[in-house]
């Protein structure tokens, strides 16, 4: 059984650029979350993705934006980025409504640098 | 607002000690689940344990186990056995009954003394 795997593991981009970053969810899983850990603090939601649709968001701006895909990998783009920006970026996967199932699978995460 | 607080920034316990982090929430939902995460210095957020609120019965994972006090909204890891493997950033985590989203307390740092 494959994990949850992210890539790249660290990226480094200047204000204003625009970032993707990559999450392979775990072999059976359907849904996808992504959360934002900034330093010294618990990670923070920022969406969810099921079945390719937009699930649930968190207080992020529209520049946060993601996708699911067929194969329930996911993908989160951020646009004008800002120095605020820098952070862990965590992808869970999950296999949504099943009663009881809540639990979600981390990946390592990306560090995000914004210089 | 559904929030999880945990008001121990930093702790650090002797090998082969007990240790209890503490996690209070604030929720108004009677369905919800509860977890204890824990990130090493590699990142990676492993599950600790979980709680269906539902049940009474504590949880208990091995040397972990927790103290979930309904009423009192409490939900606090105790950790027997302390190993130098255990030393890590513990999140308490709250999701309700068919939502979407974990909500995380700030976490507390542990450390294991040899």
């Amino acid at each position: 059984e494959t994990g949850v795997t992210q890539s790249p593991t660290h990226l480094i981009k200047t204000r204003g650029q625009q970032v993707t970053l990559r999450c392979s969810s775990q072999s059976g899983h359907n849904t996808v979350s992504w959360y934002q850990q900034a330093l010294g603090q618990g990670p923070q939601f920022i969406f969810q993705y099921y079945r390719e649709e937009e699930n649930g968001r968190g207080n992020f701006p529209p520049r946060f934006s993601g996708l699911q895909f067929p194969n329930y990998s996911s993908e989160l783009n951020v646009n004008a980025l800002e120095l605020d920006d820098s952070a862990l970026y965590l992808c869970a996967s999950s296999l949504a409504l099943v009663e009881g199932r809540n639990e979600q699978f981390f990946g390592p995460g990306t560090r995000l640098t914004v210089l | 607002a559904q929030t999880v607080t945990q008001s121990q920034p930093e702790m650090s316990v002797q090998e082969a000690e007990t240790v209890t982090l503490s996690c209070t929430y604030d929720t108004s939902e009677s369905n919800y689940y509860l977890f204890w995460y824990k990130q090493p210095p590699s990142r990676q957020m492993i599950l600790v344990i979980r709680q269906e609120a539902y049940k009474q019965q504590n949880a208990t994972e091995n040397r972990f186990s927790v103290n979930f006090q309904k009423a009192a909204k409490s939900f606090s890891l105790k950790i027997s056995d302390s190993q130098l493997g255990d030393t890590a950033m513990y999140f308490c985590a709250f999701t309700g009954s068919g939502t979407y989203k974990y909500i995380f307390g700030t976490g507390t740092r542990l450390k294991v003394l040899a």
